[in-house]
C-alpha cells in the first residue's frame, strides 16, 4: 500500500513551546490530508481537514490557532502544536487521500508529551 | 455515514482463522465497507474494502452479506502479530474522511 511518512515519532517538550509534525505522502499525490488525536485507551478523534492550497477545516471544539495546519503542496502537510500544555500531550496521527480507489492511508504517529 | 456495530473485543488461536464481524444496518447504497486496523502506538493500517462483493488481499477476506447490513473481515490464519484493534469503517467513496468507533481488540493467543 501507498506510505505515508511522519515526523518526528516522538517529541518531548517544556510547557509553552511550539511542536512542529510533518505528514508526507511518499508514492502519491494527496489532494486531501487529515489530522487526528488519540488520547490514551480511546479512538481516533478526527482534529482537521486539508485540502492543499487552502485553509483546514477545523472540526467542533479544535482550536484553530492552537493547531496551526499547513498544506502547502499535493505531499506535505504540517501540524503545528502552539504554545503547548500538559494537556495537549496526545497520540497524533496524520493521514493522506489519494490513489485510483481514494484510499486513506495513515502515518505511524507522533507521541507528544508536555512537560 | 452509516454507523456500525462490533465486538468491544475477541480472541483467537494462533493459526486459526480469525472472523470479525461487523453490523451496519443502515448503510446506503453507495457506501463502502472499510476496514483498518491499529497495532498498539501506531497508526491505523489499511486493510481492505468492498463494496457488495467479497473482496480478498494478501492480509484478509471480506464477506458482504446480500443485503449489506453487516460483513465479516477473515484473517485466514491469524499470527501473534495480528493483535490489534480492528475497525470497520463504513463511508462514500469520495466522502471526505474516516471516522472511527471503539473498533474490535483481537488477541491472538499462541
Amino acid at each position: 500500500g501507498a506510505v505515508v511518512s511522519q515526523h518526528p515519532s516522538r517529541v518531548i517538550c517544556k510547557s509553552g513551546t511550539s511542536v512542529k509534525i510533518e505528514c508526507r505522502s511518499l508514492d502519491f499525490q494527496a489532494t486531501t490530508m487529515f489530522w487526528y488525536r488519540q488520547f490514551p485507551k480511546q479512538s481516533l478523534m478526527l482534529m482537521a481537514t486539508s485540502n492543499e492550497g487552502s485553509k483546514a477545516t477545523y472540526e467542533q471544539g479544535v482550536e484553530k490557532d492552537k493547531f496551526l495546519i499547513n498544506h502547502a503542496s499535493l505531499t506535505l502537510s504540517t501540524l503545528t502544536v502552539t504554545s503547548a500544555h500538559p494537556e495537549d500531550s496526545s497520540f497524533y496521527i496524520c493521514s493522506a487521500r489519494g490513489g485510483v480507489e481514494n484510499i486513506q492511508y495513515f502515518g505511524a504517529g507522533t507521541r507528544l508529551s508536555v512537560l | 455515514d452509516a454507523k456500525t456495530t462490533q465486538p468491544t473485543s475477541m480472541d483467537c488461536a494462533e493459526g486459526r482463522a480469525a472472523n470479525l464481524p461487523c453490523n451496519h444496518s443502515t448503510i446506503s447504497g453507495n457506501e463502502y465497507v472499510y476496514w483498518y486496523r491499529q497495532i498498539h502506538s501506531q497508526g491505523p493500517q489499511y486493510i481492505i474494502h468492498g463494496l457488495k462483493n467479497n473482496e480478498t488481499n494478501e492480509m484478509a477476506s471480506l464477506i458482504i452479506t446480500e443485503d449489506r447490513k453487516s460483513s465479516t473481515l477473515i484473517l485466514p490464519h491469524a499470527t501473534l502479530r495480528d493483535t490489534a484493534v480492528y475497525y470497520c469503517i463504513v463511508r462514500v467513496l469520495y466522502n471526505n474522511d474516516m471516522r472511527f468507533g471503539a473498533g474490535t481488540r483481537l488477541t491472538v493467543k499462541p
